[in-house]
């Protein structure tokens, strides 16, 4: 089946630093993919649309200067944290739509700011 | 986006089956049945999905009312692995967001 990769798995930054995080569709493309992030103990909460070749589409209360999404190609949208802080630690998940409009996810980001 | 509504929670033991129910009155003809579980710690994952017909897969069996305004996903034989959220989601064809309620959290006792 399709899959899904996001990289890095676990992350810990300073307070003030920015952290990317990569999403990579492996045998499919994907010119639409999804950004969620998890609190603990919560369900997920949808951040942002990622379209290939344009700008991303925020949900309502995400920043996007904050949350920086770029998706350059058929198989690769990022997630960059800019200027990080504690109240960012959190589990991050992409995912993207099969041929069948069934949602392939990846293995999710542990960011901890510290 | 059509509203689907779930159970907080279930329990059953290892090895028995267990019956997660979704409510969905709002189906349009168009929506397909999607089933996701996340697992701790992990991304979520596709289960099953369906129409009108019932549907079996290695991983699970959906059963879809004759109405179309609930379904039941069934775990044959529950195992330890199978402690997981379980969200039902209504999707048309093409472009889907997932936006996530609560689900339902299944535990599994040994």
């Amino acid at each position: 089946g399709a899959v899904v990769s996001q990289h890095p798995s676990r992350v810990i930054c300073k307070s003030g630093t920015s952290v990317k995080i990569e999403c990579r569709s492996l045998d499919f493309q994907a010119t639409t993919m999804f950004w969620y992030r998890q609190f603990p103990k919560q369900s997920l909460m949808l951040m942002a649309t990622s379209n290939e070749g344009s700008k991303a589409t925020y949900e309502q209360g995400v920043e996007k200067d904050k949350f920086l999404i770029n998706h350059a190609s058929l198989t690769l949208s990022t997630l960059t944290v800019t200027s990080a802080h504690p109240e960012d630690s959190s589990f991050y998940i992409c995912s993207a739509n099969g041929d069948y409009s069934e949602a392939f996810f990846g293995q999710g980001t542990r960011l901890t700011v510290v | 986006d059509a509203k689907t509504t779930q159970p907080n929670s279930m329990e059953s033991n290892e090895e028995e089956p267990v019956h997660l129910p979704c409510n969905h009155s709002t189906i349009s003809g168009t929506d397909y049945i999607h089933w996701y579980r996340q697992l701790p710690s992990q991304g979520p994952e596709y289960v099953i999905h369906g129409l009108t017909s019932n549907v079996n897969n290695r991983m699970a069996s959906l059963a879809i009312a004759e109405d179309r305004k609930s379904s039941t996903l069934i775990l044959h034989r529950a195992t330890l692995r199978d402690a997981a959220v379980y969200y039902c989601f209504l999707l048309s064809g093409g472009y889907n967001k997932l936006i996530f309620g609560a689900g339902t959290r299944l535990a599994v006792h040994p």
